[in-house]
């Protein structure tokens, strides 16, 4: 069975502030994929990353994927509080139609 | 907004009910994907229809079924209710099957089972 383990599980920092959110497997994937979701909505994809060692920038959030494809960063730089959310990991399994999730990060950025 | 819609927003039944869960496709995708979302965790992939037809399953009992109709819409019925039901329950529709395609979330439904 594929599992998906991030940390931490809940994040509470001032605005301003770096910090990094950790996805983590014994499995290979072929991608994984970042998504943030707010309260009342369903996940929002921020990023997929493809190959071993990829790394992609959006604005102030940097995405890493290990060389391993076992696991994946992600960090923010300079958080703001509207970067307050639930950032879940999910990486693309055997199975190849079924997504495999991790139990996410609870963010909340502080003004 | 993803062009995805649910229906009802929230919803209360009792144990051993029935429940039926609606989702609206986003224009010009065939495939829809039903998840269960637990407090506090991650989505669990419950199935997947692509153009009408079951394309994947997750581990969740028979007592969960599906359907997908010719305009791409989708219902999630859900019988016999258990309180370990209560959740948010997110379909997504993607242009395609396979987890590769980029899959736009509605807002879901919250379903409380009493």
């Amino acid at each position: 069975t594929q599992l998906l383990e991030q940390s931490p599980q809940f994040l509470s920092i001032q605005e301003g502030e770096n910090l990094t959110v950790y996805c983590n497997s014994s499995s290979v994937f072929s991608s994984l994929q970042w998504y943030r979701q707010e309260p009342g909505e369903g996940p929002v994809l921020l990023v997929t990353v493809v190959t071993g060692g990829e790394v992609k920038k959006l604005k102030r959030l940097t995405f890493q994927f290990g060389d391993a494809r076992k696991d994946s960063s992600l960090h923010i730089t300079a958080a703001q509080p509207g970067d307050t959310g639930l950032y879940l990991c999910a990486g693309v399994g055997d199975s190849n139609y079924q997504l495999i999730w991790g139990a996410g990060t609870k963010l909340i950025i502080k003004p | 907004e993803t062009g995805v819609t649910q229906s009802p927003t929230h919803l209360i039944k009792t144990r051993g009910q029935q429940v039926t869960l609606r989702c609206s496709s986003q224009s010009g995708h065939n495939t829809v994907s039903w998840y269960q979302q637990a407090l506090g965790q991650g989505p669990q992939f419950i199935f997947q229809y692509y153009r009408e037809e079951e394309n994947g399953r997750g581990n969740f009992p028979p007592r969960f079924s599906g359907l997908q109709f010719p305009n791409y819409s989708s219902e999630l019925n859900v019988n016999a209710l258990e309180l370990d039901d209560s959740a948010l329950y997110l379909c997504a529709s993607s242009v395609t099957r396979g987890s590769t395609d980029t899959q736009y979330f509605g807002p879901g439904t919250r379903l409380t089972v009493l």
